[in-house]
């Protein structure tokens, strides 16, 4: 099964909204609820920062969400802040076995 | 606290085998279903395989490029995972991180072990 397509780099100024997408197939993201996002800085462990399409992790901040609509599910990262720079991947069930995307670089302007 | 503890990388070559390990600690292992995911050089994250707690049938599945030369398991006594590759390939090298698992998605992390497999 193919990865997950996502752009391989998105950008956006402090304190605006940017929107990361991440396309699938009817057997990925577009039949399970179980989408799920990561951020991972440079050098660093991936961390779970959207689960279930929607839900955040405690400690998270409300300014990342989560969405999904057809094969394709959106991460929004609001009130971009400098600490917001680092690589964002998508993952999704697929019935005994998980896909990820191929990352997006978030770069702060 | 949890933790999440890999070990056992290191440099192979091509066609040898190598064992990892991850040591747990700040939850309920035996209860808790594991994974394995993988990210190789600058690029993206690879779920590689994931095993179920032994209560619910201690069923491991595996991504397909990995599916009969790499096996998990675990030793719910020792609060350990582990990751068993054989016929490693040049294309195995990465960095392997050991997760918890739980509908999809990965909510622990370790800090990752490097894999490298080189002549």
């Amino acid at each position: 099964q193919s990865a997950l397509t996502q752009p391989p780099s998105a950008s956006g100024s402090p304190g605006q909204s940017v929107t990361i997408s991440c396309t699938g197939t009817s057997s990925d993201i577009g039949f399970y609820n179980y989408v799920s996002w990561y951020q991972q800085h440079p050098g660093k462990a991936p961390k779970l920062i959207i689960y279930e399409v929607t839900k955040r992790p405690s400690g998270v901040p409300d300014r990342f969400s989560g969405s999904k609509s057809g094969n394709t599910a959106s991460l929004t990262v609001s009130g971009l802040q400098a600490e917001d720079e680092a690589d964002y991947h998508c993952s999704s069930y697929a019935g005994r076995k998980i896909i990820f995307g191929g990352g997006t670089k978030l770069t702060v302007l | 606290e949890v933790q999440l503890v890999e070990s056992g990388g290191g440099l192979v070559k091509p066609g040898g085998s190598l064992r990892l390990s991850c040591g747990a600690s700040g939850f309920s292992f035996s209860n808790a279903w594991m994974s394995w995911v993988r990210q190789a050089p600058g690029k993206g994250l690879e779920w590689v395989g994931r095993i179920w707690s032994k209560s619910d049938g201690g069923i491991a599945d595996y991504a397909a490029p990995v599916k009969g030369t790499f096996t998990i398991s675990r030793d719910d006594s020792k609060n350990t995972l582990y990751l068993q590759m054989n016929s490693l390939k040049i294309e195995d090298t990465a960095v392997y991180y050991c997760t918890t698992y739980l509908n999809g998605y990965s909510e622990y992390w370790g800090q990752g072990t490097l894999v490298t497999v080189s002549p």
